[in-house]
């Protein structure tokens, strides 16, 4: 039992280039979220899902994409990267019963130059 | 939308002693308030809840304190160890979003 996995780890990327980061959980639940985390700031969430097909904004949705086709995947898409991007990335679901409690994974942390 | 904001942003204490974290927020809507440890190069880690029915809660070492009039929640930590060292982040719910405090870095020295 993983909880929430997420790839890459690390990734550089060049001004305008693209790439998706990968978040899958065996949790089983249907909310998902994708936050970013800049240096001494705290979490801005991106992008939730409530279940398969459902996405939502959050607070800095722009400049990423995301889609739900299952319960266990919650893709992040970057179409054209920027340095303002630069940040780490973390997946999350709920852990427990209750869909307020946010299990987080490991981060995929991004450089754009 | 909501504002949480966070304080202080960097805390040490000796250890043994106690270290407390306060977080206010603005959205009255805002019903369940966690609490994360992060350490370093890893995701935050829930440590402690509370939702807005319930004024105190208490897990071992750790507690929370939330004050719906006045719109704020402290973390305090008791007999504090080196371990509990780590970046500390409040948060609040309202809806299906989460708004998070900018984190406090807590140093336990031995």
């Amino acid at each position: 039992n993983a909880g929430v996995t997420q790839t890459p780890k690390f990734r550089i990327l060049k001004i305008g280039q693209s790439m998706t980061l990968q978040c899958t959980q065996d949790m089983n639940h249907n909310y998902m979220y994708w936050y970013r985390q800049d240096p001494g700031m705290g979490l801005k969430l991106i992008y939730y899902s409530v279940g398969a097909g459902i996405t939502d904004k959050g607070e800095v949705p722009n400049g990423y994409n995301v889609s739900r086709s299952t319960t266990e995947d919650f893709p992040l898409r970057l179409e054209l990267a920027a340095p303002s991007q630069t940040s780490v990335y973390f997946c999350a679901t709920p852990g427990g019963h209750s869909y307020n409690e946010q299990f987080f994974g490991p981060g995929t942390r991004l450089t754009v130059l | 939308g909501e504002n949480v904001e966070q304080h202080p942003s960097t805390l040490s204490v000796q250890e043994g002693d106690s270290a407390v974290i306060k977080c206010t927020y603005s959205d009255s809507a805002s019903n369940y308030f966690p609490w994360y440890k992060q350490e370093l190069g890893k995701g935050p880690q829930l440590i402690i809840d509370i939702r807005s029915n319930v004024g105190e809660k208490k897990d071992q070492r750790i507690a929370v304190t939330l004050n719906k009039t006045a719109k704020h929640f402290s973390l305090h930590i008791t007999e504090t160890q080196p371990e509990d060292s780590a970046v500390y982040f409040c948060a609040s719910n309202t809806g299906n979003q989460f708004y998070f405090g900018t984190g406090t870095s807590l140093t336990v020295i031995p």
